[in-house]
């Protein structure tokens, strides 16, 4: 498996544009997060689905803030219109099983946005 | 919200010397305690695990030790290498399956 793949790797964009990151998880894994990590706040939960279906979004930051899991092949984090403080690494993850019965997550590799 | 408190934010460690993180939890009902390995431009990564019926775990030249009554847990990274340079995460499961990931501790092994 070629594991959790994130698409772009890297974004710059300007302030008030749309950008929305993709996410491809492992195949049969019930369990997809967002996570964000910055040098300030580390790695934040936004938001995670199980069997497709968002189960806590607590951690997304505002109503610009928006993220979907179509099939369980797929995911996207849109954030519309951005902001400067919106720039961090974004990482999706997947895993077999929630955290609370032992379900290591297997992170992408990031993406990386720059809000100009 | 729970918290999961790391010390400390960087280390720098000779090469062959011990390295040593420590973690602190505010949930009882925490049961399992994953540490994550972080190298730059890559996603984290599963290094090692504990659960809290056993006092310690260790695999090869990493050992988690676990302080139940203390709510403490620590990650000794023994013989030290340069490649063990990375950044390193404490994390425990949070209410509604959440994992909640310590600060990060980025060590520094030097030759």
């Amino acid at each position: 498996d070629a594991g959790v793949i994130q698409s772009p790797r890297h974004e710059v964009t300007e302030m008030g544009q749309e950008v929305t990151l993709r996410c491809k998880p492992i195949s049969g894994h019930d369990y997809l997060f967002w996570y964000r990590q910055t040098m300030m706040r580390g790695l934040e939960l936004l938001i995670y689905f199980n069997n497709n279906v968002p189960i806590d979004d607590s951690g997304m930051p505002e109503d610009r803030f928006s993220a979907k899991m179509p099939n369980a092949s797929f995911s996207t984090l849109k954030i519309q219109p951005s902001e400067p403080r919106d720039s961090a690494v974004y990482f999706c993850a997947s895993s077999l099983g929630g955290p609370s019965n032992t379900g290591e997550l297997f992170f992408g590799e990031g993406s990386r946005l720059t809000v100009l | 919200q729970q918290q999961v408190k790391q010390s400390p934010q960087s280390l720098i460690v000779q090469k062959g010397g011990i390295s040593i993180i420590n973690c602190a939890y505010e949930n009882t009902a925490f049961d399992y305690f994953p540490w994550y390995q972080q190298f730059p431009g890559k996603g984290p990564a599963l290094l090692i695990a504990i659960r809290p019926d056993v006092s310690e775990k260790k695999e090869g030249r990493f050992t988690i030790s676990f302080n139940k009554s203390a709510k403490q847990f620590s990650l000794h990274i023994m013989d030290s290498q340069p490649g063990d340079s990375a950044t390193y995460f404490c994390a425990a499961p949070g209410p509604t399956d959440k994992l909640i990931f310590g600060t990060g501790t980025r060590l520094q092994v030097f030759p």
